[in-house]
């Protein structure tokens, strides 16, 4: 069957460490992954975009890196802080159709 | 803040009833995508408009339905309500068709089926 997973159980880093995140997929052949932001009661906010011939992207403290052999993407924040304390998901899409199907999520607390 | 706007923020409806979500996307953004997202869980996509036009639909039965009009909003309407139909609602804008375009978002709506 398809799916996405990402880390149910929060991820816990001390401010200044860098935090990874992980997206992993079975039985997708993503054109495109992207990763958002969100926080409580609020939309998700678009953070980058990789695409299936690139292997990593960076913007700012921001590093995101695509494996199709693994059928994984990670999600890097360097230096991180507290205000860095959010939900971060994941989402694929397919050149077969435009719709995207998300990950559930990791909640990502920073700790001063 | 995005500029994409949704109303109502909040809304409580009972089994049975009709509701209709609204959404104003950026202005240039010629594609709305509606989800459905329950506590805990990703979005579920549930269909996507381009110029004007349905383009994909998810996994959703024919009581969702959905119209975009030429001023860059658009309307999410689910008739014969259930109670699994409580969730966030959330409309997101782009300038082309979903995968390949960042999605903007709305803050969504609360919609609570009693």
């Amino acid at each position: 069957s398809q799916k996405i997973e990402q880390n149910s159980e929060a991820l816990n880093i001390q401010e200044g460490k860098t935090a990874t995140l992980t997206c992993n997929y079975t039985n997708y052949s993503p054109a495109y992954l992207q990763w958002y932001r969100q926080d409580p009661g609020r939309g998700p906010v678009f953070l980058l975009l990789i695409r299936e011939n690139e292997k990593e992207k960076r913007k700012e403290r921001l590093k995101v890196t695509f494996d199709t052999t693994l059928k994984q993407s990670l999600f890097h924040i360097t230096a991180s802080q507290p205000a860095d304390s959010a939900t971060y998901l994941c989402a694929l899409g397919e050149d077969s159709n435009y719709q995207l199907i998300w990950g559930a999520g990791t909640k990502l607390i920073i700790k001063p | 803040e995005t500029g994409v706007t949704q109303s109502p923020t909040h809304l409580i409806k009972t089994r049975g009833q009709q509701v209709t979500l609204r959404c104003s996307s950026q202005s240039g953004h010629n594609t709305v995508s509606w989800y459905q997202q329950a506590l805990g869980q990703g979005p579920q996509f549930i269909f996507q408009y381009y110029r004007e036009e349905e383009n994909g639909r998810g996994n959703f039965p024919p009581r969702f339905s959905g119209l975009q009009f030429p001023n860059y909003s658009s309307e999410l309407n689910v008739n014969a309500l259930e109670l699994d139909d409580s969730a966030l609602y959330l409309c997101a804008s782009s300038l082309g068709l979903a995968g390949d375009y960042e999605q903007y978002f709305g803050p969504g709506t609360r919609l609570t089926v009693t």
